[in-house]
């Protein structure tokens, strides 16, 4: 069990376009979610984290108004990159919280053009 | 806060090959510590922990032993198998976080 999924696993868009990409935990309910970035070589940074039907919490740097999230069931958290530049491209892992242990999404690659 | 620092990779072995993956810590006071794996296309699973000194993690052959002395939590497996080729991932959670800290990743490549 606890099982989380990402949509989409990949994703190229044009530069100033926005991506949606979604988080799911299949067979339990997640209260709290978090949102990660991983950039080649590099180890996961904490971008935020999600609070089923309240605001997230974003860590120091990261823009709220550029990475929206939204957490409006207890199975799903979306993660919106708005106007999205060459900059942004990076691999983004999300993760649902049950009993005390995060289980990761597989993640998504996102190649801004 | 917390830092993790874990080789780099990629570490390339030969199947039944003995297996270390250094990892060091810096935090206040006493971390837990974490090795997470990495499939290829999968999400990270937590493969092993240790919440306090001396402690050792083990799973699926694995093994980690939490020391205090030298900042360290080193992976270990005496016979790695094909099947064990993948990214492992360090990590530290100071205070009862349930946010780890985590190192970079070490890539292993098992060949047959």
């Amino acid at each position: 069990g606890a099982v989380v999924s990402q949509h989409p696993s990949r994703v190229i868009c044009k530069s100033g376009t926005s991506v949606k990409i979604e988080c799911r935990s299949l067979d339990f309910q997640a209260t709290t979610m978090f949102w990660y970035r991983q950039f080649p070589k590099q180890s996961l940074m904490l971008m935020a984290t999600s609070n089923e039907g309240s605001k997230a919490t974003y860590e120091q740097g990261v823009e709220k108004d550029k990475f929206l999230i939204n957490h409006a069931s207890l199975t799903l958290s979306t993660l919106t990159v708005t106007s999205a530049h060459p900059e942004d491209s990076s691999f983004y892992i999300c993760s649902a919280l049950r009993a005390s242990e995060q289980f990761f999404g597989p993640g998504t690659r996102l190649t801004v053009l | 806060g917390d830092s993790v620092t874990q080789m780099e990779g990629p570490v390339t072995l030969s199947e039944e090959a003995f297996l270390t993956i250094n990892c060091t810590y810096t935090a206040t006071g006493y971390p837990s510590l974490f090795w997470y794996v990495q499939y290829p296309g999968e999400g990270l699973q937590l493969l092993l922990k240790a919440t306090k000194a001396d402690d050792k993690g083990s799973n699926k052959g694995f093994e980690a032993t939490y020391r205090k002395e030298t900042t360290s939590f080193h992976l270990e497996k005496g016979s790695v198998q094909v099947s064990d080729s993948a990214v492992y991932f360090c990590a530290s959670a100071s205070g009862g976080s349930y946010i780890p800290t985590f190192g970079r990743g070490t890539s292993l490549i098992v060949h047959p």
